[in-house]
């Protein structure tokens, strides 16, 4: 089992890029078992997810947020980021990391804790 | 995107009585290749992250209790708690993994009644 823990400011004003580190220990992100995603949820909302990165470093993104989410990792680190750009009061939510079975989606089977983001100036 | 819809959205249960939530999908996830339904079924308490209960539709999370249980397939997904306890307050999602964007239901709520 992984252990997933989020890190990144909690405060970001609106029109910014909000930046976000997901650090796993107990397992490497190099290994081909297992895909990366990050996950919001806005306050009393439900789940969304943002995008995956796979083992060999390509992403894939939610295509509603596509163009302004950027997913990368630090293989050396075992450390994955998000960034979403012109952040808006709707982009408010707890910010999830997870660990994703190899499946065309995937199930996710092992969370971080989440860090909230709020958007406001 | 496939649309993945819960019912009810709440319910209230007697400690001890089954409790069931349906989950109903926009189009099949019944991959034919290999006979497999891409649903999962999440747990989430409040100030928790979800935590995964059943995947392929009806296999069960390790250490999860057998009380939980998966079961449908196609479109039509049943998660049911055979003998609600106190610690299964919650809100429970599902999610199709069949394609992306992966999706989940809207939530349904379980309390005590």
């Amino acid at each position: 089992q992984s252990q997933l823990q989020e890190s990144g400011p909690g405060l970001v004003k609106p029109s910014e890029t909000l930046s976000l580190t997901c650090s796993v220990s107990g397992g490497s992100i190099r290994s081909i078992s297992y895909y990366w995603v990050w996950i919001r949820q806005p306050p009393g909302k439900g789940l969304e997810w943002i995008g995956t990165i796979y083992y060999s470093g390509s992403t894939y993104c939610n295509p509603s947020l596509k163009s302004r989410v950027t997913i990368s990792a630090d293989m050396s680190r075992d450390q994955f980021s998000l960034k979403l750009s012109s952040v808006t009061a709707a982009d408010t939510a707890i910010y999830y990391c997870a660990r994703a079975s190899p499946e065309v989606g995937g199930y996710f089977d092992d969370w971080g804790q989440g860090t909230l983001v709020t958007v406001s100036s | 995107d496939i649309v993945m819809t819960q019912s009810p959205d709440s319910l209230a249960v007697s400690l001890g009585e089954r409790a069931t939530i349906n989950c109903k999908s926009s189009q099949s996830v019944l991959y034919s290749s290999n006979s497999k339904n891409y649903l999962a079924w999440y747990q989430q308490k409040p100030g928790q992250p979800p935590k995964l209960l059943i995947y392929w539709a009806s296999t069960r999370e390790s250490g999860v209790p057998d009380r939980f249980s998966g079961s449908g397939s196609g479109t039509d997904f049943t998660l049911a708690i055979s003998s609600l306890q106190a610690e299964d307050v919650a809100v429970y999602y599902c999610q199709q993994y069949y394609n992306t964007p992966p999706t989940f239901g809207q939530g349904t709520k379980v309390e005590i009644k």
